[in-house]
């Protein structure tokens, strides 16, 4: 059964610093990796989505990469802002059910 | 323009009470999930339909129920609420599980108490 673990689960950064986001999983027999924010009380808003015969995907001040081989996927954000406080989750979609982390709760303080 | 739209967003029901949440989707895709995430947790998939198919996850209680009465509006029925119910129920859709360039896409959620 597919694991995925993000680490860490908290983060805390000064504003303007750029941070990474780790995400790993166990089995590399993916359809593709989706990175998720979600802020308190809300829903997922979905931010990346990297298919499993891509290297990375970048969307503004993100960019998310994918290492199949060794089980791992890292969103990388840039001059970090207060608006980017939320929780990100990684979700791993194996074709027949996606498996969800447990999120990494980031704090840009101002 | 909101594309998952769930109905309603805070939902207080009484032990025992039955209980549904609604969720709908202007989207047009084939799949609609249900999940149960509670604090500081993963969300847990509860179930499926890939159009009229409906899949029940293995551990998912029988206590929970699914109606999908047309390609835009899929039903989460909790038949007998308990405490350990009380959750943020998440409703997602995706075009086709099978494309690997397909993502989820998200409603703002229902969050569930219980008295």
């Amino acid at each position: 059964k597919q694991e995925v673990t993000q680490i860490p689960a908290a983060l805390s950064v000064p504003e303007g610093e750029n941070l990474v986001l780790n995400c790993s999983f166990t089995d590399s027999a993916i359809y593709n990796l989706q990175w998720f924010r979600q802020d308190p009380g809300k829903g997922l808003t979905s931010l990346l989505l990297i298919q499993s015969s891509q290297r990375e995907q970048t969307s503004g001040r993100l960019n998310a990469s994918l290492d199949k081989s060794s089980g791992r996927s890292t969103l990388y954000i840039a001059a970090s802002q207060p608006g980017d406080s939320a929780t990100y989750l990684c979700a791993v979609h194996t074709g027949n059910q996606f498996y969800f982390g447990t999120g990494t709760s980031l704090t840009v303080i101002p | 323009d909101a594309m998952v739209i769930q109905n309603p967003r805070y939902q207080v029901t009484q032990f025992g009470k039955p209980v549904t949440l609604s969720c709908s989707q202007t989207l047009n895709h084939n799949v609609m999930y249900w999940y149960q995430q509670k604090s500081s947790q993963a969300p847990k998939l509860l179930f499926h339909y890939y159009d009229k198919d409906f899949n029940n996850e293995a551990d998912t209680p029988d206590n929970f129920q699914s109606r999908r009465p047309n390609t835009s509006f899929c039903f989460l029925d909790i038949r007998s609420p308990g405490l350990g119910d009380a959750a943020m129920y998440l409703c997602a859709t995706s075009r086709d599980p099978g494309l690997s360039n397909q993502p989820q896409h998200f409603g703002d959620g229902t969050r569930l108490s219980i008295l």
